[in-house]
């Protein structure tokens, strides 16, 4: 079974600071995909970055990167500049293909505080 | 333009009352699933249907009927509703098969409250 496991319940940052927010996996699969969501007071869930496990270039997107690891299997999104947009649940997931489906498995959320 | 949508955004009943929630997703995908959020914020899967063929039935109780009419809609139908019940709803899709998958498209969520 795949778990993923997000160690910080809850996180503050100042503004314009850079904040890390971890992840970890466990999982016997050599092929699978890492995400990272945010959910803001909204409500809406966003994708905010992906990487696939058999890449070794860490996937960026704007202030967003990730540091992943995949023999320690973990899967770290850092947040450079930080904005109070940036203020949400934050969702590490995993998933693997499966069958001709694709299976996601979902971490517990950070929640980030971003501070003017 | 909505990619995923849900429909109503919030919803207040009474115990033991039928109600259903509506999705629709208008970007060609394949898969669609129904996660429930609870106040902890934890996300756990439901259903998921692919190409209108149920493929994940996690442990619900059979108060909770998926119906898929077609591969761009998902409705959840709830009988008998109870105070456990309240949560937010997501339904999501995803366009797998052939290709890098580029994750979920997630709805906006229905906030369910029973009193």
């Amino acid at each position: 079974a795949q778990t993923v496991t997000q160690s910080q319940p809850e996180m503050s940052v100042q503004e314009a600071e850079t904040v890390t927010l971890s992840c970890t996996y466990d999982t016997s699969e050599s092929n699978y995909y890492l995400f990272w969501y945010k959910q803001p007071p909204s409500r809406q869930m966003i994708l905010v970055i992906r990487q696939e496990a058999y890449k070794q270039q860490n996937a960026t997107e704007n202030r967003f990167s990730v540091n992943f690891q995949k023999a320690a299997k973990s899967f770290s999104l850092k947040i450079s500049d930080s904005q109070l947009g940036d203020t949400a649940m934050y969702f590490c997931a995993f998933m693997k293909h499966e069958a001709n489906f694709n299976k996601f498995y979902f971490g517990s959320g950070t929640k980030l505080n971003v501070k003017p | 333009d909505t990619a995923v949508s849900q429909t109503p955004k919030y919803l207040v009943t009474q115990m033991g009352n039928d109600k259903s929630i509506k999705c629709e997703q208008n970007l060609g995908h394949d898969t669609m699933y129904w996660y429930k959020q609870d106040s902890k914020k934890f996300l756990k899967i439901m259903f998921s249907y692919n190409n209108k063929e149920l493929i994940i039935n996690e442990t619900v109780p059979n108060r909770f009927s998926p119906k898929s009419p077609d591969k761009a809609h998902l409705n959840l139908h709830i009988n008998s509703l109870e105070l456990g019940d309240s949560a937010v709803y997501f339904c999501a899709s995803s366009q797998d098969g052939r290709g890098t998958p580029r994750g979920y498209t997630f709805g906006s969520g229905t906030r369910l409250t029973v009193v």
